[in-house]
């Protein structure tokens, strides 16, 4: 158990719809990161937020959109869903921000997102 | 930037044999390395780790040395089991800006008794 913790752990849900991932960190953890791991293209980064400021942006599409909150728990939402948004989404966890020296990176185990 | 170079697979091993997984890397200075794996069905799990050259990270049987000489850091282990089946990524520290983490490929490991 890596300590962070992700609902709902499957979702199914119609295109066009509308549905939010729920993240809550590890203890102390300060970064938050999204990720999309799909069978077509890989683990892909789609976001960082660092203490409630977003700190980097990957391939997310502007569809999606993310924040962290004061309590440090961060939720992603995705909109105007498309079959091809099916995938599993990461959240992950670090005391640090992103490639700072000695930072450890922590993920969630996912949710299962199916667009039907 | 920071790269990484994984054997790709699948690698299919019988029962208790031995393992390897090469992992090379490329970057600026002396980053962390990482091993991560992905059982069937679920999340991504951070099986090992070394921050400084030639440290050695172990966890469940899985060794990884860091060596900055090869800039390798190959995952082995003397004797699979079947609950090892899984898939192993190997990841640095991105100096990019646009990722915190780069990862290889991924390697899929089928253990078969």
């Amino acid at each position: 158990d890596s300590g962070v913790t992700q609902t709902p752990k499957h979702l199914i849900t119609a295109t066009g719809q509308r549905v939010t991932l729920r993240c809550s960190p590890r203890s102390g953890d300060l970064s938050v990161y999204w990720y999309q791991q799909s069978l077509d293209q890989g683990l892909q980064f789609l976001i960082h937020y660092y203490n409630g400021e977003e700190r980097a942006k990957g391939n997310i599409l502007e569809r999606f959109s993310a924040q962290q909150f004061p309590d440090l728990h961060s939720e992603l939402n995705l909109s105007s869903l498309e079959l091809g948004d099916s995938a599993l989404y990461f959240c992950a966890s670090s005391v640090a921000q992103g490639s700072s020296p000695g930072n450890t990176i922590y993920f969630g185990e996912g949710s299962w997102l199916t667009v039907v | 930037g920071n790269s990484v170079t994984q054997m790709e697979g699948p690698v299919t091993l019988s029962e208790e044999a031995f393992l390897t997984i090469n992992c090379t890397y490329t970057a600026t200075g002396y980053p962390s390395l990482f091993w991560y794996v992905q059982y069937p069905g679920e999340g991504l799990q951070l099986l090992l780790k070394a921050t400084k050259a030639d440290d050695k990270g172990s966890n469940k049987g899985f060794e990884a040395t860091y060596r900055k000489e090869t800039t390798s850091f190959h995952l082995e282990k003397g004797s699979v089991q079947v609950s090892d089946s899984a898939v192993y990524f190997c990841a640095l520290p991105s100096n990019s800006g646009n990722t915190p983490l780069v990862f290889g490929k991924g390697t899929r490991l089928s253990v078969i008794a």
